[in-house]
């Protein structure tokens, strides 16, 4: 199957740095990403669409000016977490939907974010 | 709004016994649904990913239904075994974005 690639897999920072969370598809052109956040023993929550080329696409309640998040090419995205804070201390997990005509989403391996 | 449930959040079983883990969904208009497991701090790992056009599929000892009519999906685990301990989440795909459940913690006792 598609593989999705996460880097870095673990990251520690001091609060108030800026921690950039690369997203990959290694053998298919993925134009749709997906950023997704999950705090220890809950669920995964959607944080944002990113589309290649345009802006990404926030949920609700979601501070995009906190979260940056690039869809430079087809095969990779970045989610940014600026200023970084304990409280963003997370798991974070990106996906990538395959090419137009299937609807399968490939789930990258996570990133575990631990700002001090 | 699409809510996905999952019960019990928790599940402890002895090993060798066969368990079923459900899923509800409120939307019935989606595309896909898709087991997910999840061990401690890592990523997730597919499990297996029903069409909302199919009623079940099947890898191993691992069984997955869906009745979109009922909103619901069950995982079904035979012969359960001690590597089966992990979270299973189920995932609902809509029409723009995929809903997660928040999780079944299972455990089997050897």
């Amino acid at each position: 199957g598609a593989v999705v690639s996460q880097h870095p897999s673990r990251v520690i920072c001091k609060s108030g740095t800026s921690v950039k969370i690369e997203c990959r598809s290694l053998d298919f052109q993925a134009t749709t990403m997906f950023w997704y956040r999950q705090f220890p023993k809950k669920s995964l929550m959607l944080m944002a669409t990113s589309n290649e080329g345009s802006k990404a696409t926030y949920e609700q309640g979601v501070e995009k000016d906190k979260f940056l998040i690039n869809h430079a090419s087809l095969t990779l995205s970045t989610l940014t977490v600026t200023s970084a804070h304990p409280e963003d201390s997370s798991f974070y997990i990106c996906s990538a939907r395959a090419p137009v005509g299937q609807e399968t989403q490939y789930f990258g391996p996570g990133t575990r974010l631990l700002v001090l | 709004k699409q809510e996905v449930t999952q019960i019990p959040a928790a599940l402890s079983v002895p090993e060798g016994e066969n368990l079923v883990l459900n899923c509800s969904f409120t939307d019935s208009a989606i595309y896909n649904l898709q087991w997910f497991r999840q061990d401690p701090g890592k990523g997730l790992t597919s499990l297996l990913l029903i069409q909302s056009s199919q009623r079940e599929q099947t890898s191993g000892r691992l069984n997955a239904s869906l009745d979109k009519s009922s909103g619901r999906s069950t995982l079904y685990i035979a012969a359960s075994q001690p590597g089966d301990s992990a979270t299973y989440l189920c995932a609902v795909r809509g029409a723009s974005k995929i809903i997660f459940g928040s999780g079944t913690r299972l455990s089997i006792r050897p």
